[in-house]
Formats: C-alpha cells, sequence, structure tokens
C-alpha cells in the first residue's frame, strides 16, 4: 500500500527557517512521481504553496521552496512569520497514479 | 475571478444518499480535470474522485469506490459528486478543487453529516 508520511508537527520562531519532510512509499513506482505542498490556514481551504517539487506558483512568497530527491520532498519556510501557523500537506501519488495526500504537519510559530 | 462554489451538503442517516454539486467560474471549466477532496473534522485532507476533462475517465479511492460517483456538465459548469451507501465514516467537509498546478484552485467546502 502505498503511503506519504509527514511530521504531525514542526515549529520555529519568527524569523527562523523550517523544513517540512515528506516520505512517498511507492514500491511499484519509480522515484520520479511529482510532489506538491498546500497550506491550510485555520478555517481556510488549501491552498497550492509549490508544485511538481520546487515550482511556486504566481503569487507565493519566495519564503517558500520545495525540493525533492528520490522518495524525499522538503518543504523549506525561510522568514518564519506569525500568519505562516497552520497546517502543510504534501501530495503525491499511489502505485495505480491517483492522488494521495500525507497526513498533514501543523506548522507552529513560537 | 477564478471561483468553485459547492453546495448540497447536509445532515444524511446511515445508508442514505446525497448529491454535492460544484459551481464553477471564472475560467473555462472544461480544459480542466476536476476533483473531490475531503476533510473530517479535525483531521487531514483525503483525496476522493477525480474526472477527465470530457467525463470518460473517473477514478476513485478505494474507501468510496463503488458508493460514490462524480460526473459533470461542461455546459453547465458544474461537477457533481453522487453519494449513495452513507457510512458515518463520509462525514467531512467536501472540496471541489482543479489540483491543476500553476491554475490550482479550491472551493470553500460543503459539510455533510452522516448520522442517525
Amino acid at each position: 500500500q502505498s503511503v506519504v508520511t509527514q511530521p504531525p508537527s514542526v515549529s520555529g520562531a519568527p524569523g527562523q527557517r523550517v523544513t517540512i519532510s515528506c516520505t512517498v512509499s511507492n514500491s511499484n513506482v519509480g522515484t520520479d512521481s511529482n510532489v506538491h505542498w498546500y497550506q491550510q490556514l485555520p478555517g481556510r481551504a488549501p491552498k497550492l504553496l509549490i508544485y511538481a517539487n520546487s515550482n511556486r506558483p504566481s503569487g507565493v512568497p519566495d519564503r517558500f521552496s520545495g525540493s525533492k530527491s528520490g522518495t524525499s520532498a522538503s518543504l523549506a519556510i525561510t522568514g518564519l512569520q506569525a500568519d505562516d501557523e497552520g497546517h502543510y500537506y504534501c501530495q503525491s501519488y499511489d502505485k495505480s497514479g491517483s492522488e494521495l495526500f500525507g497526513g498533514g504537519t501543523k506548522l507552529t510559530v513560537l | 475571478e477564478v471561483k468553485l462554489v459547492e453546495s448540497g451538503g447536509g445532515l444524511v442517516q446511515p445508508g442514505g444518499s446525497l448529491r454535492l454539486s460544484c459551481a464553477a467560474s471564472g475560467f473555462t471549466f472544461s480544459h480542466y480535470w476536476m476533483h473531490w477532496v475531503r476533510q473530517a473534522p479535525g483531521k487531514g485532507l483525503v483525496w476522493v474522485a477525480r474526472i477527465s476533462t470530457d467525463g470518460s475517465d473517473t477514478r476513485y479511492a478505494d474507501s468510496v469506490k463503488g458508493r460514490f460517483t462524480i460526473s459533470r456538465d461542461n455546459a453547465k459548469n458544474t461537477l457533481y459528486l453522487q453519494m449513495n451507501s452513507l457510512r458515518a465514516e463520509d462525514t467531512a467537509l467536501y472540496y471541489c478543487a482543479s489540483l491543476a498546478a500553476e491554475d490550482d484552485c479550491w472551493g470553500q467546502g460543503t459539510l455533510v453529516t452522516v448520522s442517525s
């Protein structure tokens, strides 16, 4: 069974840099599945932050960046701000090509 | 303005049915594959189903296969989710979304509560 794994929580002080990891476990799929990252602020719908591993949609600040190596991806947030606090989800694909979300990571700004 | 507006949620008894709708505006709806994603109270995002641009190709999460049907009407710019044999574990906020990279768009969701 395919699984996308994220840490349940991360935290950082304002101005600091934090990273959120995402591991895609797909025994029958190669390492070229894309990973996308979504931000969900409290009470809001999700919003795309990063698509295809490292691309930022227009309007997303360059404080947010993504990377991927093999079956592991990371979201980095620099210059942490209080209104970055919320949940962050990575999304990839299972072995049949269907979309699959990670369990989400709660970011707390200390 | 690109917009997705879901409707049709509500309270339904176990075993019952509901039909969700998602009205799209501000973009060429017929050009995009569309998805339903749900979120149980206090839980994470779960992909539910997707449909191709012309409706000929559909795919479902194992948890809803055989019970839910995704469809679309490109003339009405509307996406649908027919939900049958509903269970308590289907209780969630249901979002429609494009999941379309640079053109990604999500609605605000419609709440489905399955309870007796």
